[in-house]
């Protein structure tokens, strides 16, 4: 299954943007590329998902690098709400379960 | 709203002893899920199901059981064969059709198992 790389743990200034990186050069063509977040003792959410092109929502913008061997979850003003763990996972096309694959995330940390 | 809901949220398991977590949802999706979070971890798939009555194991499927009578319902089973079973348990769904696999998965609030 394609996995991702992502680094354990950023820090970001309240109000400023934030880029959190994934590495997955082992995508395939038909991989989607899905953020999810999470905060503590609760279930992940849901932010952003893309195939080739960025995407915008109100929540994130998701910039996939032309290769798609990595892609930047970008928030645009970090709150404190904003502080969780970030995942980036690939769901490939044609099968399920396995596919959502979570590995360790990001932590981000929203400093005052 | 649309949902899945997660019941209870605290369980406590005595040695020996099985229990099992409630997994609701009225989404009409086709696949569930169950995973298990230890601290500072990420989510590891202990099993899924694709279509009523029908499910598959994940990679850490030994100790559990679950069953899939009805669409709505994924109910998970940590047996006594299941020697750590404290962690944070998070069930979710998806739209399950091999052309969309853009969609995302819907995530329950978890159930958190500790033993007496």
């Amino acid at each position: 299954d394609a996995k991702t790389t992502q680094p354990n743990s950023m820090e970001s200034n309240e109000e400023e943007p934030v880029h959190l990186p994934c590495n997955h050069s082992t995508i395939s063509g038909t991989d989607y590329i899905h953020w999810y977040r999470q905060l503590p003792s609760q279930g992940p959410e849901y932010v952003i998902h893309g195939l080739t092109s960025n995407v915008n929502n109100r929540m994130a913008s998701l910039a996939i690098a032309e290769d798609r061997k990595s892609s930047t979850l970008i928030l645009h003003r970090a709150t404190l709400r904003d502080a969780a763990v970030y995942y980036c996972i690939l769901r490939a096309r044609g099968n399920t379960g396995n596919q959502f694959y979570f590995g360790t995330g990001t932590s981000l940390t929203v400093i005052p | 709203d649309g949902g899945i809901t997660q019941s209870p949220k605290y369980l406590f398991r005595k040695e020996g002893q099985n229990v099992t977590l409630s997994c609701e949802q009225n989404l009409n999706h086709d696949a569930m899920y169950w995973y298990r979070q230890d601290p500072g971890q990420g989510l590891r798939l202990i099993y899924y199901s694709q279509i009523v009555n029908d499910f598959q194991k994940g990679d850490i499927a030994e100790g559990y059981s679950v069953s899939r009578e009805k669409k709505e319902s994924f109910p998970l089973t940590v047996t006594s064969a299941q020697k750590n079973p404290t962690a944070f348990y998070l069930c979710a769904s998806s739209i399950d059709q091999p052309a969309r696999n853009n969609q995302p998965q819907h995530f329950g609030d978890g159930t958190r198992l500790s033993i007496l």
